[in-house]
């Protein structure tokens, strides 16, 4: 089935440094990729949509200097956190569909833990 | 605000026991809805999906969900859960675009 890499899993950085998150369709092309953070004990919330070749769109409340995307390739978006802070710390889940695919058809990667000190 | 809710943060139980969690969301009109486990160290992954037709949905691992529209409601639910059923679980609503608005989730223990 499909498969969505994400990379890093785990990653510490300092206050003021940016931070790149990769997020990797495998097997097949992702024509769209989403951004999710999830806080703890509360919800995915979805931060910006991205197609390949052209700008995110970003949810309302979503600061796009703050969390740049890029999805120059139909198997590669990455989200960079620019001069983190401690707040930025959190859950970020990327999840991607293929040309055509239904929204059951998403494929999640596993996530990257951030933490900010 | 549009949300979805999920009533449980933590549910614990022991192997054998059945399992309901609760899923509530407050979208008007038309919506699919969804069910998603992750499982520790792992993707999420579909468990099941309702678009129309038999408000009881039979997904995969024995899991099953029904919809109850003038609930608004799409609770899972498993009649014996296994020790490899630990996971959290997310409920999730598409109303009728492409995006996926997701509960808090529900941690579950399951106890050898």
């Amino acid at each position: 089935g499909a498969v969505v890499s994400q990379h890093p899993s785990r990653v510490i950085c300092k206050s003021g440094t940016s931070v790149k998150i990769e997020c990797r369709s495998l097997d097949f092309q992702a024509t769209t990729m989403f951004w999710y953070r999830q806080f703890p004990k509360q919800s995915l919330m979805l931060m910006a949509t991205s197609n390949e070749g052209s700008k995110a769109t970003y949810e309302q409340g979503v600061e796009k200097d703050k969390f740049l995307i890029n999805h120059a390739s139909l198997t590669l978006s990455t989200l960079t956190v620019t001069s983190a802070h401690p707040e930025d710390s959190s859950f970020y889940i990327c999840s991607a569909s293929a040309l055509g695919q239904g929204v059951d058809g998403y494929t999640f990667g596993s996530g990257t833990r951030l933490t900010v000190v | 605000a549009q949300s979805v809710s999920q009533h449980n943060h933590h549910v614990i139980l022991s192997e054998a026991a059945s399992l309901e969690l609760g899923c509530n969301y407050s979208y008007g009109g038309t919506v699919n809805l969804f069910w998603y486990v992750q499982y520790p160290g792992q993707h999420l992954q579909l468990l099941l999906k309702y678009f129309s037709g038999d408000p009881l949905v039979k997904g995969i691992k024995g899991f099953e969900a029904e919809f109850i529209k003038s609930k608004f409601s799409f609770n899972l639910r498993k009649p014996s859960v296994q020790w490899s059923d630990t996971a959290e679980y997310f409920c999730a609503v598409n109303p009728n675009d492409y995006k996926l608005s997701f509960g808090a989730g529900t941690t579950v223990t399951v106890r050898a």
